[in-house]
């Protein structure tokens, strides 16, 4: 069954830890998002890609990184965690239909002590 | 600057009862407009897309609605049921990009109660 997969979905973290969240898809997708959301607020875009070896940051300033080696991987890692790192982060792909949906990940919880 | 601007923040409902959730936005130029449903700790799910041309759309007991002239949505929910709850999110999508950039409201938190 094609979806989206992210882990760890909790994770609890001190300060100054490097970190990476994991996102894999058996969706087939090209396009792969990852955004931030912090609670009622809306989500901000950090990075995105295209397809392999592309990738972009996003609107929200953000001191992550990304890789894109293969299709269905899109790991983002954080060198040095700060509690102000603290929020959800949603892994989306993106279809090449006309209507170009996205589909979300299930996120990851992260709290930076 | 484009926003999307969704009301109420947040809303209660009985079980059974109708609800009507807003959305305004000035994004341009417009593409297409998409109701989300996010439950909690999980990621959004599309309920509704709607391009330029469509006024309305239904899934189910969930009904949305455009004005692109007065550029608001609205998603009207039929016989609410408690699995309702969840907060529901509009994301408007401009063309004035090759991205395609998509832009999210801060959603509307849903409780249906018994």
């Amino acid at each position: 069954e094609a979806d989206i997969y992210q882990t760890p979905r909790y994770l609890v973290i001190g300060t100054g830890k490097k970190i990476t969240l994991e996102c894999s898809q058996t969706m087939g997708h090209d396009k792969m998002y990852w955004y931030q959301q912090d609670p009622g607020m809306e989500l901000h875009l950090i990075h995105y890609s295209y397809g392999v070896n592309s990738t972009e940051k996003g609107d929200l300033s953000s001191e992550s990184t990304v890789s894109r080696i293969r299709t269905e991987h899109f790991p983002l890692t954080l060198e040095s965690a700060r509690p102000s790192h603290t929020s959800q982060y949603l892994c989306a792909t993106q279809d090449r239909g006309g209507h170009e949906t996205q589909y979300f990940g299930p996120g990851t919880r992260l709290l930076v002590l | 600057k484009n926003q999307v601007e969704q009301s109420p923040q947040s809303l209660i409902i009985l079980e059974g009862k109708n609800c009507t959730l807003q959305c305004n936005y000035t994004v341009s130029p417009f593409s297409n407009l998409r109701w989300y449903k996010q439950d909690t700790g999980r990621g959004p799910v599309s309920l509704t897309i709607m391009t330029f041309s469509e006024n309305t759309k239904s899934n189910g007991r969930y009904t949305a609605t455009l004005d692109a002239d007065t550029k608001q949505s609205s998603l009207h929910i039929t016989a609410s049921q408690l699995s309702d709850s969840a907060s529901y999110i509009c994301v408007v999508s401009d063309r004035g990009s090759t991205l395609g950039r998509l832009y999210f409201g801060r959603g509307t938190q849903l409780t249906v109660w018994p």
